[in-house]
């Protein structure tokens, strides 16, 4: 149980284009799901925290207008990286805290197996 | 100061031995605690997660916490090849998870 799908799990593009990653709880519900961005041989970078039906909430110095959040429902959220350059090529990881974890003693999240961007 | 400190590494133990990783965290509100295994090119997957100071194990993996001290430790016992990866410690505080950088493993056959 507690698999998080991403899609797809690697991507090529051109500079200046726009690329969706999606990020899917495959068993279980989530009403939060967190973005990290990871650079080669550095830690995990929380980027923003998705809740569904509300916007996202984004770490300090990261762009919202360039990195849209969509949370529409349980099981999905997708991040889309807009007018993507060279410096956004990343490894990309979204996870997923299922319903009804939010209190001590259950809490968790859990991580899809991430999307490695890479843009020209 | 970061919300969570962990000695980067690279440690290495021979195949057998006991790998112990150790992790500091600096809010004393913290309740939630979380070990983390990170293979190369891979995104992490949850090893362990304990909320009650002390030892809590499981199979070969246990974790260990203090929280006086405001530390949270991993034991591997009888460390494997297998087991050579990045382990992330992580805390959350509120509504947040904060991570470690991550200490490099390597178990030398």
């Amino acid at each position: 149980g507690a698999v998080v799908s991403q899609h797809p799990s690697w991507v090529i593009c051109k500079s200046g284009t726009s690329v969706k990653i999606e990020c899917r709880s495959l068993d279980f519900q989530a009403t939060t799901m967190f973005w990290y961005r990871q650079f080669p041989k550095q830690s995990l970078m929380l980027m923003a925290t998705s809740n569904e039906g509300s916007k996202a909430t984004y770490e300090q110095g990261v762009e919202k207008d360039k990195f849209l959040i969509n949370h529409a429902s349980l099981t999905l959220s997708t991040l889309t990286v807009t007018s993507a350059h060279p410096e956004d090529s990343s490894f990309y990881i979204c996870s997923a805290r299922p319903v009804g974890t939010d209190y001590y003693g259950t809490d968790t999240q859990y991580f899809g197996p991430g999307t490695r961007l890479t843009v020209l | 100061q970061k919300e969570v400190e962990q000695n980067s590494g690279p440690l290495s133990v021979p195949e057998g031995a006991i790998a112990s990783l150790n992790c500091t965290y600096s809010d004393r509100v913290s309740q939630s605690f979380f070990w983390y295994r990170q293979y190369s090119g891979k995104s992490p997957e949850l090893i362990m997660s304990i909320y009650s100071n002390g030892d809590k194990e499981d199979g070969r993996f246990t974790a260990q916490l203090n929280k006086a001290s405001q530390y949270v430790s991993l034991l591997i016992r009888d460390s494997q090849p297998s087991d050579s990866a990045t382990y992330l410690c992580a805390v959350k505080t509120g509504n947040q998870f904060y991570f470690g950088t991550g200490t490099s493993l390597t178990v030398i056959p």
